[in-house]
């Protein structure tokens, strides 16, 4: 399809429990990316990913996130024992390349965590 | 360290108004500009996406400009309409930085009836 999925749309989760959301890219893009919106319009790189592999993680809280992306599978990103700090929209994108070209980014709807 | 910021933070206009959004960035390695739209609690719809060797896009009322040299990028609205009234975010992609969008802060923009 030409939209990139993200499922569930709303997750409540209490402080401690796992959360884990989908992406999935629109076929045939090769990159991935996860963005976390926590303020009104703040935007935080996480995590990307070519094809299955792990392009950069600089931006991923490494003791409690985890991010995946199998092949034919939709990506994932799991919390571990959310923090209230967690609480943010979480946002996928997918590319043909790395935007270093005439190709931008889709960005799919978001899903929004609350962490109670 | 690039960064990307976007002035005024909100901006309140009367329907048929002619405006401009700014977006300036620090570095001037940049592969690419793009604009975005984000309604209340609903994702990111791009507008425009101007490559670094590339001056400007234009779509229906919508004109983006890329200025490397100054840094800034500026998003030109005609005869603006209450249904452009939404958050409106530029992002950049850089030199060695893995492809990610450096985003800035947005503009709220408001368009009267």
């Amino acid at each position: 399809g030409e939209e990139v999925a993200q499922t569930p749309k709303h997750l409540v989760r209490g402080e401690g429990q796992k959360a884990k959301l989908y992406c999935a890219p629109i076929k045939g893009h090769s990159y991935v990316f996860w963005y976390q919106q926590v303020l009104k319009n703040e935007f935080k790189f996480l995590i990307s990913f070519q094809n299955e592999n792990v392009f950069d993680e600089t931006g991923m809280p490494k003791e409690r996130f985890s991010a995946k992306c199998l092949p034919n599978s939709p990506c994932s990103l799991e919390i571990q024992a959310t923090k209230l700090e967690d609480s943010a929209v979480y946002f996928c994108a997918s590319s043909q390349s790395l935007g270093l070209t005439n190709y931008g980014y889709t960005f799919g709807s978001g899903t929004r965590l609350t962490v109670v | 360290k690039q960064e990307v910021t976007q002035i005024p933070a909100a901006l309140s206009v009367p329907e048929g108004e002619n405006l401009v959004l700014n977006c300036s960035f620090t570095d001037s390695a940049i592969y690419n500009l793009q604009w975005f739209r984000q309604d209340p609690g609903k994702g990111l719809t791009s507008l425009l996406l101007i490559q670094s060797s590339q001056r400007e896009q234009t779509s229906g009322r919508l004109n983006a400009s890329l200025d490397k040299s100054s840094g800034r990028s500026t998003l030109y609205i005609a005869a603006s309409q209450p249904g452009d009234s939404a958050t409106y975010l530029c992002a950049g992609t850089f030199y060695n930085q893995g492809g990610k969008l450096i985003f800035g802060q947005g503009t709220e923009l408001s368009v009267k009836p």
